[in-house]
């Protein structure tokens, strides 16, 4: 199975800070990763699909970049609707696998 | 608009059985591969499994925690998905997600989910 290992596991930012979270794959995924953001009670919703394409919708201020077993997701100025949990999910190979996650926290 | 509705999760003894359905409209339901998640309470993501399309002879592939146990079936006449969970334990309890297609291009659509408490 391909582990995801995310981090940082929890963040605390500010409105206004540029934030960086990373996803390492254990074998290269080529670009079949997505990010998601999930708030307390509700479904996924995904951001970044193919590890750097922007879901219709999506504010700009997220983006996504990697390929193979490295790749980031940056938020260039948070806003207080981005406080939540994190996710990188690969669907190169079976079984998918999520990373842990990354709660990002009001400072 | 695409929706997934997931219903029919509740209290279950361990070693029971429950079957999830998951109903989907706003999309031509028989194209597409469908998924599971859950989500244990305070937890991350897991992915449960998939069934794929009937042009891809509805084959499914399974997380090894579930394997042998759940069973991911669909009824493309009703746009349906079912998740049928037998020999239920403790950590079985989440709530269980229907997805459509994870990782597929043309956008992501995810259930409400419904909890599945799973306790003596």
């Amino acid at each position: 199975d391909i582990q995801m290992t995310q981090s940082p596991s929890s963040l605390s930012a500010s409105v206004g800070d540029r934030v960086t979270i990373t996803c390492r794959a254990s074998q290269g995924v080529r670009n079949d990763l997505g990010w998601y953001q999930q708030k307390p009670g509700k479904a996924p919703k995904r951001l970044i699909y193919a590890a750097s394409s922007l879901e219709s919708g999506v504010p700009s201020r997220f983006s996504g970049s990697g390929s193979g077993t490295e790749f980031t997701l940056t938020i260039s100025s948070l806003q207080p609707e981005d406080f939540a949990t994190y996710y990188c999910l690969q669907h190169n190979s079976y079984p998918f696998t999520f990373g842990q996650g990354t709660r990002l926290e009001i400072k | 608009e695409v929706q997934l509705v997931e219903s029919g999760g509740g209290l279950v003894q361990p070693g029971g059985s429950l079957r999830l359905p998951c109903a989907a409209s706003g999309f031509t339901f028989s194209d597409y591969y469908m998924d599971w998640v859950r989500q244990a309470p305070e937890k991350g993501l897991e992915w449960v499994g998939r069934i794929r399309n009937k042009a891809n002879r509805y084959t499914t592939e399974y997380a090894a925690s579930v394997k042998g146990r759940f069973t991911i079936s669909r009824d493309d006449s009703k746009n349906s998905l079912y998740l049928q969970m037998n020999s239920l334990r403790t950590e079985d309890t989440a709530v269980y997600y229907c997805a459509r297609d994870l990782g597929a291009r043309g956008g992501d659509y995810w259930g409400q989910g419904t909890l599945v408490t799973v306790s003596p």
